[in-house]
């Protein structure tokens, strides 16, 4: 079964700072790959998706993320942060496809807290 | 973003209770999800569905049992509550490459 690897747990970080969150999938297929935020108290929201083509994917929010096939990596960027970036951050994984399921597979997440 | 509503958004129950968690979605999307989230593990698939009464088990599906009689409507039922399976739980739906997650149940059992 696929799997997917968030390294970094919790990451704490000052205001201005760059942001670097690491992603690994384990599927050797073709995959989908997403990056979701969840701010304290509320749902999942969709920061950015790679399906094809250009491997730099822009999200909302000046987040970025760079597909690596070679390193099976997905990570997740920010120039500079934000105090209003604190949240948890999910990588996910979809099968190319999506098969007969479509099923979206998660890491464990990122707890990013920025200090004022 | 598709209509999903989840019911209750809030419960306490007792060990050994069964209960039940609604998923109603408004979009027609013919896939549904039950996840689990707890610190440290993510989210983790409990359950899923990719059609009437077409369901299948996720990676921690032990305790659990789903259905889905009708298109808008996804059941996550835990036949007998154990405190393990304190946690907040969504549901999600898709149709292709998009994916929406409604606003969770924060389930308790004591």
């Amino acid at each position: 079964a696929q799997s997917v690897s968030q390294h970094n747990h919790h990451v704490i970080l000052s205001e201005a700072a760059s942001l670097e969150l690491g992603c690994n999938y384990s599927y050797g297929g073709t995959v989908n790959l997403f990056w979701y935020v969840q701010y304290p108290g509320q749902h999942l929201q969709l920061l950015l998706k790679y399906f094809s083509g250009d491997p730099l994917v822009k999200g909302i929010k000046g987040f970025e993320a760079e597909f690596i096939k070679s390193k099976f990596s997905f990570n997740l960027r920010k120039p500079s942060v934000q105090w209003s970036d604190t949240a948890e951050y999910f990588c996910a994984v979809r099968e190319g496809y999506g098969g007969a399921t479509n099923k979206l597979i998660f890491g464990t997440g990122t707890l990013l807290a920025v200090q004022p | 973003d598709a209509g999903i509503t989840q019911s209750p958004r809030h419960k306490v129950t007792e060990t050994g209770t069964p209960v039940t968690l609604r998923c109603h979605q408004t979009e027609n999307h013919r896939y549904m999800y039950w996840y689990r989230q707890d610190p440290g593990h993510g989210l983790r698939l409990i359950h899923y569905s990719y059609g009437v009464k077409d369901t299948d088990k996720g990676e921690v599906s032990d305790g659990y049992s789903v259905s889905r009689s009708k298109t808008e409507d996804f059941l996550l039922t835990l036949e007998s509550a154990t405190s393990s399976q304190t946690s907040v739980y969504f549901c999600a739906t898709s149709r292709g490459l998009g994916y929406t997650f409604g606003s969770g149940t924060r389930l308790t059992v004591v």
